[in-house]
């Protein structure tokens, strides 16, 4: 099992463009959570999926989206990029069946906007 | 507010010498507490959490409700310790977790 993975590794978009980034869970895993983690800063909660829909959202606009598909990966949209948008994107994944379930990790996409 | 709060940006030690990463936390129910720690070039992963009271490599936390701390402990720093740790917390409802700034641990020979 390779785990959570993520795709693309690096992105550099400018501003005011839209960019998608994908994520794989762990096998088993059916929940997917994705962190914004600016430079210096620890990873910070933009949502959750889990049977294809969003059902927990952090303190993030309207302009960040996501769609987990039936084999639960999922895909963080980002539309009008702003200079502020550049960080690193984390993927997480567990299962539903645990409030605390443990989170595992993808590697994570590295988003530039210039 | 919910908020996790890791003082030392950096924290630098010898060889052999104890080591203490603090966190704060500041939550209004009773919380669960978790360490994550990041080596170079590998992806963020558990450490540990509060509510198993174990000890993995060598490292312990204890949750202190008076104080609202999580301090992370270990008696002997070994070099490949050296890492990047994050404090989080579950602060309810669906499984999302709080996370602190992170502090770097620099253990040198």
């Amino acid at each position: 099992d390779a785990g959570v993975t993520q795709s693309p590794t690096h992105l550099i978009k400018t501003r005011g463009q839209q960019v998608t980034l994908r994520c794989s869970p762990k096998s088993g895993h059916d929940t997917v959570s994705w962190y914004q983690q600016a430079l210096g800063q620890g990873p910070q909660f933009i949502f959750q999926y889990y049977e294809e829909e969003e059902r927990q959202r952090g303190n993030f606009p309207d302009r960040f989206s996501g769609h987990q598909f039936p084999n639960y990966s999922s895909e963080l949209n980002v539309n009008a990029l702003l200079l502020g948008d550049s960080a690193l994107y984390l993927c997480a994944s567990s299962s539903s069946g645990g409030r605390t379930d443990t989170q595992y990790f993808g590697p994570g996409t590295r988003l530039t906007v210039l | 507010a919910q908020r996790v709060t890791q003082p030392e940006k950096l924290l630098s030690v010898f060889k052999g010498a104890p080591v203490e990463l603090k966190c704060n936390y500041s939550y209004s129910g009773s919380p669960e507490l978790f360490w994550y720690v990041q080596y170079s070039r590998q992806r963020l992963q558990l450490l540990l959490r509060h509510i198993s009271r174990e000890s993995i490599k060598g490292f312990t936390a204890d949750l202190n409700k008076g104080e609202t701390s999580f301090h992370l402990k270990k008696p002997f720093a070994q070099e490949e310790d050296s890492a990047m740790y994050y404090c989080a917390l579950f602060p309810g409802g669906y499984n999302k977790l709080i996370f602190g700034a992170g502090t770097r641990l620099a253990v040198h020979p």
